[in-house]
């Protein structure tokens, strides 16, 4: 079956520091990918998607490239602020397997400290 | 993009009665789907909620448990019933929509539920 693996939580940081969250898949199809952005009391937005392989979402600074080879998305910011304090979660939805459902990883929180 | 709303935000229930969450979205939309985010989890699919027929619920989830109604294409409801702490999350919507020629899900915001 599908499945996500994020890396463990919590993440806390320094302003302006550099942000990596690693996420790894498994999948049956061909799936998408989506990082989904969960900020405190609120629910989940949409933050970037890659639909096939080598490609790039980014959104709001931050970017994940879909790596076929070593089945990986890896959600990435240059510098983050105290704003970007949330829990992300990495998700597929596989279309080969014919069904649109999100199979989420477990969340990381990032906290981003001034 | 879908413009999703949930009523209540938020309740505070005691054990042995049932909370009944409602779906509202801004265009008509086929899927919708219902999650449930356990204190400090990831979402869980509880069920399938498609117009005009059952809801297709997910393994250790069922319909005595948590009824759902799709009257139409905009509007869901889901109830929690017969309550006991274990039930204390968030419950989220979310609706698939097709941008370009990805389908997407978009995520109301979460009714969050404590049973004591």
């Amino acid at each position: 079956g599908n499945s996500v693996t994020q890396m463990e939580g919590p993440v806390t940081l320094s302003e302006e520091a550099f942000l990596t969250i690693n996420c790894t898949y498994t999948a049956t199809g061909y799936p998408s990918l989506f990082w989904y952005v969960q900020y405190p009391g609120e629910g989940l937005q949409l933050l970037l998607k890659a639909t096939k392989a080598d490609d790039k979402g980014s959104n709001k600074g931050f970017e994940a490239t879909y790596r076929k080879e070593t089945t990986s998305f890896h959600l990435e910011k240059g510098s983050v602020q105290v704003s970007d304090s949330a829990v992300y979660f990495c998700a597929l939805s596989d279309r080969g397997a014919g069904s649109y459902q999100l199979t989420f990883g477990k969340g990381t929180k990032l906290s981003v400290i001034p | 993009s879908a413009v999703i709303s949930q009523k209540p935000s938020r309740d505070i229930c005691q054990r042995g009665t049932s909370l009944t969450i409602q779906c509202q979205v801004d265009s008509q939309v086929t899927m919708m789907f219902w999650y449930r985010q356990q204190p400090g989890q990831s979402l869980t699919l509880i069920a399938t909620a498609n117009q005009g027929s059952e809801a297709t619920y997910e393994s250790g989830f069922v319909i005595d448990k948590f009824p759902i109604s799709r009257p139409n294409l905009t509007f869901s409801t889901l109830t929690v019933s017969n309550m006991s702490p274990e039930d204390s999350s968030i419950y989220l919507c979310s609706v698939q929509g097709l941008a370009g020629l990805l389908y997407e899900q978009y995520f109301g915001p979460g009714t969050r539920l404590t049973v004591t």
